[in-house]
């Protein structure tokens, strides 16, 4: 299909990993994007990754590429309450001129 | 599944002119609406929240008067850009809450505009 998919809810205790999935459908994107939305915010811009990696690693988050599949994952490492959030994968479509996001994973943080 | 259609994709136009985003919901009713303003390199930036038959609630530091929004219907809501100077430049991109599913958004493709 035409849309970015990912699940819409997600649970883990503090400490554990969270490991966020999205799939997407265009294979000539050249950046896929994870943004973070707290309550009553904007889209915070948490990484992104260019096509031809297949791996990113920023402190605390992991992003793994594959591009086969076009699956594109976000792992959290030790999970921690403030990363309570709704969490967006994006792809960027025709050559840049139009975004795509997925509708959203909610992550709640459970002590 | 739930569809926002924005336009126009791109639009240039010249300094001191206007210029309305339609951002519509296809096969849902909107009562909710977002504005979003990316700036080049920058994460999306929460212009307003649109609620449908009332004012538009607008972020700190966001112009009321510069960055018209309307919310007419259930399914339409508007962007207009007045007096656009070339600082107006950007991304602006629309989301709406799916309807019915306890959570997720949908997104317009966003409007490119260069004012020149």
């Amino acid at each position: 299909g035409e849309d970015v998919e990912q699940s819409l809810f997600l649970s883990v205790r503090e400490g554990d990993s969270s490991v966020i999935n999205c799939t997407y459908t265009d294979s000539s994107s050249t950046y896929l994007y994870w943004y973070k939305q707290e309550p009553g915010a904007g889209l915070q811009l948490l990484t992104y990754i260019f096509s031809n990696m297949d791996m990113k690693q920023d402190q605390r988050l992991t992003v793994l590429l594959n591009k086969k599949d076009k699956h594109l994952s976000l792992r959290i490492a030790d999970t921690q309450t403030g990363d309570s959030a709704i969490y967006f994968c994006a792809e960027v479509r025709d050559y840049g001129q139009n975004f795509v996001f997925g509708p959203g994973t909610r992550l709640s943080v459970l002590p | 599944g739930a569809v926002v259609s924005q336009h126009p994709s791109r639009v240039i136009c010249k300094s001191g002119t206007s210029v309305k985003i339609e951002c519509r919901s296809l096969d849902f009713q909107a009562t909710t609406m977002f504005w979003y303003r990316q700036f080049p390199k920058q994460s999306l930036m929460l212009m307003a929240t649109s609620n449908e038959g009332s004012k538009a609630t607008y972020e700190q530091g966001v112009e009321k008067d510069k960055f018209l929004i309307n919310h007419a219907s259930l399914t339409l809501s508007t962007l207009t850009v007045t007096s656009a100077h070339p600082e107006d430049s950007s991304f602006y991109i629309c989301s709406a809450t799916l309807p019915g599913q306890g959570g997720g958004y949908t997104f317009g493709s966003g409007t490119r505009l260069t004012v020149v």
